[in-house]
């Protein structure tokens, strides 16, 4: 089955620049999503398509994919933006969805 | 504006079935533009997708659940439902239901969550 890999865990400083990445095989032709979750709370998509953001979702927030990784990046980081962060794609050889296990975005 | 709202037990017994309901508003449950789905989030581990229907009925599950999956839309209630049988502790999770729209594989509305928990 179609695997993501995303690191455990991530830190950045505040107003510095996070970066969470997501590998797969092939992911440039996949569409790739991205969510994040603050704990006791339904997950939020923030990124869609590999880079186009919902409306409310802040332009700090922006996904790109090249190859076999797609990246989460997270600009000017702020102790709000402290969550678990899961990549997501559709494999259509199976018609099934396939998330990441999740990277932790530490601010401090 | 969609909001979606899990309901069911809380508590499940080992070996038992687990019956959820996402209660729909803002949109029909029978609508064309939306795929009603649930995932789920284990203690300490990532989101996993359990199975997604079309108002049609036609479902889609992940096959890692071994056919344990079945769910159901009824336009009656608004509501759609799950029923996951035989679960076993590694069932016990906060479930989520979830929309997609057609063509557009990733889930812009969630619920809030239900915890459930695993236990004679």
């Amino acid at each position: 089955s179609f695997v993501l890999t995303q690191p455990p865990s991530v830190s950045v400083a505040p107003g510095m620049t996070a970066i969470i990445t997501c590998g797969g095989n092939n992911l440039e032709r996949k569409g790739v999503h991205w969510y994040q979750q603050k704990p006791g709370h339904a997950p939020v998509l923030v990124i869609y398509s590999h880079s186009d953001r919902p409306s409310g979702i802040p332009e700090r927030f922006s996904g790109s994919t090249s190859g076999n990784t797609a990246t989460l990046t997270i600009s000017r980081a702020e102790a709000g933006d402290e969550a678990d962060y899961s990549c997501q794609v559709w494999d259509s050889s199976r018609d099934q969805v396939v998330f990441g296990g999740g990277t932790k975005l530490t601010v401090l | 504006h969609l909001q979606l709202q899990e309901s069911g037990p809380g508590l499940v017994k080992p070996s038992g079935t687990l019956s959820l309901t996402c209660s729909v508003s803002g949109d029909s449950v029978g609508s064309t533009s939306s795929y009603w789905t649930w995932v789920r989030r284990p203690p300490g581990k990532g989101l996993d997708w359990i199975a997604s229907i079309y108002y049609t009925g036609s479902t889609h599950s992940n096959p890692s659940l071994d056919n344990r999956v079945t769910m159901s839309v009824d336009e009656s209630k608004n509501q759609f439902s799950l029923r996951l049988m035989s679960v076993t502790a590694a069932d016990a999770a906060v479930y989520y239901c979830a929309r997609r729209r057609p063509f557009k594989y990733y889930f812009d509305i969630w619920g809030q969550g239900i915890l459930i928990t695993v236990s004679s």
